[in-house]
């Protein structure tokens, strides 16, 4: 069974601060994912990895960085939070990355800026 | 326009009854599609991929329309465990997948 587990359920933080939040999978995945999702506008892509080292942007990189040394670890950063980036993260990995692939998703971190 | 469309509902329906969603795609060159389930306050799940010739997986069936470029899940004898947000799934034959906003299925006994 794929297990994709993310380091926090919950987050709270203060703008400004530096953020980060974690995600491993334990299936030897190739390719891992980082997600927003926000009411109305649906999961949004916001970096992958298809390999260690490697980054590709999605589709909202802005005020985001990645990082992935390690195969079965993929982590989101922000630099410095702001309020608009209060959401629902969710991490995903797929085993390759032809597209076909199932993503198999974290349970999610609900981060909350103030 | 949005790449992925979905009706966001609330679809209310007794239990028993069928119900059907639609999702349209804006872009022609698509070539994978899928449906994933979403529980509230958890992570998405894969329901089924859509195949072109339309595939059934017991009380669910999906279907494909290429030329009109839009995707149905039907589901037959809906059960309260059904209640969940369908989200319709698309992908540009990249490792990409573009995700609908969903649509929201309410079962009630």
């Amino acid at each position: 069974d794929v297990k994709v587990t993310q380091s926090s359920r919950y987050l709270v933080k203060r703008t400004g601060e530096k953020v980060f939040l974690e995600c491993v999978q334990d299936m030897d995945h190739e390719n891992m994912f980082w997600y927003r999702q926000d009411p109305g506008l649906g999961l949004r892509l916001i970096y992958f990895s298809y390999d260690v080292k490697m980054k590709e942007k999605g589709d909202i990189p802005e005020g985001y960085s990645v990082s992935r040394e390690k195969k079965e670890r993929f982590s989101l950063i922000l630099e410095s939070a702001s309020t608009n980036q209060t959401s629902m993260y969710l991490c995903a990995s797929s085993l390759y990355g032809t597209g076909r692939d199932t993503q198999y998703f974290g349970p999610g971190t609900r981060l909350t800026v103030l | 326009r949005k790449e992925v469309e979905q009706d966001p509902g609330p679809f209310n329906v007794p239990e028993g009854a069928t119900v059907a969603f639609n999702c349209t795609y804006s872009n022609s060159a698509s070539q994978s599609f899928f449906w994933y389930r979403q529980d509230c306050r958890k992570e998405p799940k894969l329901l089924m991929s859509v195949y072109s010739s339309g595939n059934e997986d017991g009380r669910f069936t999906a279907q494909l329309n290429r030329a009109s470029q839009y995707i149905s899940l039907l589901i037959r004898d809906s059960k309260l465990s059904d209640s969940a947000t369908y989200l319709c799934v698309v992908n540009l034959a990249t490792d990409k997948l573009i995700f609908g906003t969903g649509t929201r299925l309410q079962v009630f006994p």
